[in-house]
């Protein structure tokens, strides 16, 4: 079975440091990969996805993941994080041809001032 | 309306008794999917809906558990004799057919209290 793992339960940064969130996932293909931002009173919202391609994915307020076959990771970066990132993260996966997704635990961020 | 809205968006209930909770996704989405998310965990699936195609169940929890969708509107998902282990925030979320090449939008979900 497809399992996501998200080894951070909680991180904090300060303001306009760097920041990376880790995920790794199990599955012997390579799955579709996605990234969810969850704010305080906010349903889900998407970041970014992989498909295919490049590896490095663009997405939305600045962020950024790259998807590392060899490592069976999707890590999420942004170089430099604001106070309105705080928030939960979600990665998910979702097998090839499967329209469920799969999320990890969810990794907390902590903005410090 | 704009975005996935669910109803009620709180709801606290005594055990044994039956809960329903209802979706309404954006229009013209034709993919629907309910998910759990307990404190604290990530979401789990429970049921997915594609136009008229027969639902994915696979990820309802029990017997307890179930959902209809009429047509591409609304869906209700009903909890029957809930338990306290049924407490979690139920998520809705719809997408124009299926996730790939579609996003998924989310609901702000159903926070459930079982007492």
């Amino acid at each position: 079975a497809q399992s996501v793992t998200q080894p951070d339960i909680h991180i904090t940064v300060s303001e306009g440091a760097s920041l990376e969130l880790r995920c790794n996932y199990s599955y012997g293909a390579t799955p579709y990969l996605f990234w969810y931002v969850q704010s305080p009173g906010q349903g889900l919202q998407l970041l970014l996805k992989y498909f295919s391609g490049d590896t490095l994915v663009q997405g939305i307020k600045g962020f950024e993941a790259e998807f590392k076959r060899s490592q069976s990771s999707f890590n999420l970066r942004k170089p430099s994080v604001h106070w309105s990132d705080a928030a939960e993260y979600f990665c998910a996966v979702a097998k090839q041809g499967a329209q469920k997704l799969v999320f990890g635990q969810g990794t907390r961020l902590t903005i410090n001032p | 309306g704009a975005g996935v809205s669910q109803s009620p968006s709180n709801k606290v209930t005594e055990k044994g008794k039956d809960v329903e909770l209802r979706c309404d996704p954006i229009s013209g989405h034709t993919a629907l999917y309910w998910y759990r998310q307990r404190l604290g965990q990530g979401l789990e699936f429970l049921i997915y809906f594609q136009g008229n195609s027969a639902p994915d169940k696979s990820g309802l929890p029990s017997d307890r558990f179930s959902a209809e969708r009429t047509g591409e509107s609304v869906s209700t998902l009903t909890i029957q004799r809930t338990q306290q282990e049924d407490s979690a925030v139920y998520l809705c979320a719809s997408s124009l057919s299926s996730i790939f090449g579609n996003t998924i939008y989310f609901g702000e979900g159903s926070w459930l209290t079982v007492v």
